[in-house]
């Protein structure tokens, strides 16, 4: 089946690095996608992974992707508060071509 | 400046009427995406579309309806038949084949009253 998992809520202080995680299900995949949603709005691509590579680096945005578990994780460096938002896993599947499944969505709480 | 527009931002419905939600693009994407969002459920998929005149159901279609009989737009009608229609309604496009990034509208939010 078709199924992004993410867990809802994480909580850090400012300055520190936060890991948000994700599990997918169908190994047809061919991207996989982090998403950021502010209040209100819609969402904005932080970066993407495509399903033949372990590791992307952007800046304060590294992505991890074990396929043989089908985990992927998101990890910022030196959280700010502006970074406090809804962060959501998506996969692009092949095996129904172009279907886009978003997980529920990590909402990132940054203390200052 | 090419993009992606839903409107309206805001739209009430009275119980039992239809309404439709309009989502444009103009980055001449193949593939476009309605979603709908509820409080911790993340994004659902409605209906998705990978050309002209070709659509597909997603996992919620039940009370929804779509067309698709222009490249650039991709509208979504909430029909008398959708139980719970209230929530925040999504619209995407992905250029197609290999390509990437799918482009966000603002949404729409959708309130029965």
């Amino acid at each position: 089946g078709e199924d992004v998992e993410q867990s809802l809520f994480l909580s850090v202080r400012e300055g520190d690095s936060s890991v948000i995680n994700c599990t997918y299900t169908d190994s047809s995949s061919t991207y996989l996608y982090w998403y950021k949603q502010e209040p209100g709005a819609g969402l904005q691509l932080l970066t993407y992974i495509f399903s033949n590579m372990d590791m992307k680096q952007d800046q304060r945005l590294t992505v991890l992707l074990n396929k043989k578990d089908k985990h992927l994780s998101l990890r910022i460096a030196d959280t700010q508060t502006g970074d406090s938002a809804i962060y959501f896993c998506a996969e692009r599947l092949t095996s129904n071509t172009g279907k886009l499944i978003f997980g529920q969505g990590t909402t990132l709480q940054v203390k200052p | 400046d090419g993009g992606i527009t839903q409107s309206p931002k805001y739209l009430f419905r009275k119980e039992g009427q239809n309404v439709t939600l309009s989502c444009e693009q103009n980055l001449n994407h193949d593939a476009m995406y309605w979603y709908r969002q509820d409080p911790g459920q993340g994004l659902r998929l409605i209906y998705y579309s990978q050309i002209v005149n070709d659509f597909q159901k997603g996992d919620i279609a039940e009370g929804y309806s779509v067309s698709r009989e222009k490249k650039e737009s991709f509208p979504l009608t909430v029909t008398s038949a959708q139980k719970n229609p209230t929530a925040f309604y999504l619209c995407a496009s992905i250029l197609g084949g290999s390509n990437t990034e799918a482009f966000f509208g603002q949404g729409t939010r959708l309130t029965v009253v």
